[in-house]
């Protein structure tokens, strides 16, 4: 079955560049999806790259895919205190009914001053 | 609506009781989706809806769940004879067109966290 695996921690000191890695299965999933969780908040969409891309950039926010690995990580620059919260990767397989999301357990950024 | 709204924002339960829970999603979205989020879990996917129809309730944990959905808008999860282990977040979500494959950005609501005693 899909599996989305991420580590489940990550600590890093202010103004440092932080990466979370993930690791998904389905290599039919043509989209794959970085959400972030506030406490107390629901998901929000961060970005997302679409398969045929190997990198993609929207200011601090870096996504890398390795689709033969199938093997994405998101870079941000210069993290902040406000990055502190849970960071979701998801795959939507094509063979999944609508666009219904696979998540990962989630990764959980703890960011210092 | 400016976003997906979910109603109650919390909801505490006795053993037994059912319980129903409500999601708004945004205007015009044909799409709507429900998961669960289990403390310190990713998110389930539990049941889609293209329009009032679900083609997949494959997520759905058993059959005390169920869903409707109505005039391709307000959607209601009825979780019925509740146990401790439906203790979780609901979370709803909604996109524009529900296609497959992705690329079809889904917007979430703020939840709905049901603690079942």
């Amino acid at each position: 079955g899909e599996d989305v695996e991420q580590s489940l921690f990550l600590s890093v000191r202010e103004g440092d560049s932080s990466v979370i890695n993930c690791t998904y299965t389905d290599s039919s999933s043509t989209y794959l999806y970085w959400y972030k969780q506030e406490p107390g908040a629901g998901l929000q969409l961060l970005t997302y790259i679409f398969s045929n891309m190997d990198m993609k950039q929207d200011q601090r926010l870096t996504v890398l895919l390795n689709k033969k690995d199938k093997h994405l990580s998101l870079r941000i620059a210069d993290t902040q205190t406000g990055d502190s919260a849970i960071y979701f990767c998801a795959e939507s397989p094509y063979n999944q009914a609508g666009t219904a999301l696979i998540f990962g357990k989630g990764t959980t950024l703890s960011v210092s001053s | 609506g400016a976003g997906v709204s979910q109603s109650p924002s919390n909801k505490v339960t006795e053993k037994g009781k059912d319980v129903e829970l409500r999601c708004d999603p945004i205007s015009g979205h044909t799409a709507l989706y429900w998961y669960r989020q289990r403390l310190g879990q990713g998110l389930e996917f539990l049941i889609y809806f293209q329009g009032n129809s679900a083609p997949d309730k494959s997520g759905l944990p058993s059959d005390r769940f169920s869903a409707e959905r109505t005039g391709e808008s307000v959607s209601t999860l009825t979780i019925q004879r509740t146990q401790q282990e439906d203790s979780a977040v609901y979370l709803c979500a909604s996109s524009l067109v529900g296609r497959a494959g992705g690329g079809d950005t889904q917007y979430f609501g703020p939840g709905t966290r049901l603690t079942v005693l």
